[in-house]
């Protein structure tokens, strides 16, 4: 079984729509999670740290769910500049420790 | 320049070639690591480095990859004898020392080589 697991999609969505991306993780000793974005071709960038109270950043909202494993990314009012790869990223331990990538969600905003 | 620079860009090699890959990370960041990117899939860590010092290099698929850093600042990592499933994207990223035991300083990535064994 992979550390982390997510469903690859693609996800296509209308412009304006609202979408959700789910992750679950193996291991419960993991202490930091995010999510990456990461473009054709290019290098993945951090998109939002995920803590436990929930997070917002404008239009992205994510939630941790430490007793069940679950991270996910909510998508508002999408956008044709937010198709990405969206990759679920946990880290094992505290410092700096190698991150441990999801596969990655495919989504595509059409207009 | 501000972010991490790799080189080359692409690279193509016959099956059995040694090949060395480069990163020059963020000035003044002291961990370095190297992830495997395979087609379809998310990264997958190789090893890291603190300053020069290897500290992890458990995700090396084989003896036939070495990394390097021998004055905590370029990164060299080398292929020998490359077979067709070292076909990927490499990428190197970078971040400072974490201030404190408990935080996790963004990872920075470079933009990548990518990796053609024919």
């Amino acid at each position: 079984r992979k550390e982390v697991e997510q469903d690859p999609g693609p996800f296509n969505v209308p412009e304006g729509a609202t979408v959700a991306f789910n992750c679950t993780y193996s291991n419960s000793a993991s202490q930091s999670f995010f999510w990456y974005r990461q473009d054709c071709r290019k290098e993945p960038k951090l998109l939002m740290s995920v803590y436990s109270s929930g997070n917002e950043d404008g239009r992205f909202t994510a939630q941790l769910n430490r007793a069940s494993q679950y991270i996910s990314l909510l998508i508002r009012d999408s956008k044709l500049s937010d198709s990405a790869t969206y990759l679920c990223v946990v880290i094992l331990n505290s410092g700096n420790t190698p991150l441990v990538f999801g596969k990655g969600t495919r989504l595509s905003v059409i207009a | 320049g501000a972010g991490v620079s790799q080189s080359p860009r692409y690279k193509v090699a016959k099956r059995g070639q040694d090949v060395a890959l480069r990163c020059d990370p963020i000035s003044g960041h002291v961990s370095l690591f190297w992830y495997q990117q395979a087609l379809g899939q998310g990264p997958e860590f190789l090893t890291y480095f603190q300053n020069e010092a290897q500290l992890d290099k458990s995700g090396l698929p084989s003896d036939r990859f070495f990394a390097e850093r021998p004055e905590g600042s370029v990164s060299t990592l080398k292929i020998q004898r490359t077979q067709q499933e070292d076909s990927a994207v490499y990428l190197c990223a970078s971040s400072l020392d974490p201030l404190h035991q408990y935080s996790n300083q963004p990872q920075h990535f470079g933009d990548g080589t990518r990796l053609s064994i024919l």
